[in-house]
């Protein structure tokens, strides 16, 4: 089946810096990718759409100048987490799906574990 | 809005005991409905999906049936496994997901 990997799996920095977090396809492209955020024992709540080529789409409460996001290829999408503070802190995750849409099977990344110092 | 509201855990179960992790919806029209796995250290996967009312999703033992009429998508199991222990999540289309149950199968 379709892989997504995320890189890293865990990162810790000070408060202040940024953090940039990988998502692939490994096997397939995806024009389309989702970032969530999980907090312990929570919902995973949809951040923004990640579209290759285009500007992301941020659901509504997410500072998309705090989440940088950037899909440059149909295999990676970026999300960076500028000027982080404590309250960042959170497991993130992405996905993408075969075919573009959000009605359709997702393949999810590990997640990356971030906290912020 | 669209919502799913899944069954709190944590769940511990004996080895062969029948499962049930309770999921129910709010949402306009007909969605698809999914549950999604996650084992430790992975990433989610899905473990079955139903795309409209009395669909039956099935995979691995696992069984759920979309019921318009309850608004709900429960998961069974008839027997479980120390391998079945992970976290599973409910969710709707348009990427709306339950808080998701964690289960435990103790040998």
């Amino acid at each position: 089946g379709a892989v997504v990997s995320q890189h890293p799996s865990r990162v810790i920095c000070k408060s202040g810096t940024s953090v940039k977090i990988e998502c692939r396809s490994l096997d397939f492209q995806a024009t389309t990718m989702f970032w969530y955020r999980q907090f312990p024992k929570q919902s995973l709540m949809l951040m923004a759409t990640s579209n290759e080529g285009s500007k992301a789409t941020y659901e509504q409460g997410v500072e998309k100048d705090k989440f940088l996001i950037n899909h440059a290829s149909l295999t990676l999408s970026t999300l960076t987490v500028t000027s982080a503070h404590p309250e960042d802190s959170s497991f993130y995750i992405c996905s993408a799906n075969l075919y573009g849409g959000i009605d359709n099977e997702q393949f999810f990344g590990p997640g990356t574990r971030l906290t912020v110092l | 809005g669209d919502s799913v509201t899944q069954m709190e855990g944590p769940v511990t179960l004996s080895e062969e005991a029948f499962l049930t992790i309770n999921c129910t919806y709010t949402a306009t029209g007909y969605p698809s409905l999914f549950w999604y796995v996650q084992y430790p250290g992975e990433g989610l996967q899905l473990l079955l999906k139903a795309t409209k009312a009395d669909d039956k999703g099935s995979n691995k033992g696992f069984e759920a049936t979309y019921r318009k009429e309850t608004t709900s998508f429960h998961l069974e199991k008839g027997s479980v496994q120390v391998s079945d222990s992970a976290v599973y999540f409910c969710a709707l289309e348009k990427l709306v997901f339950g808080k998701g149950t964690k289960l435990t199968v103790n040998p």
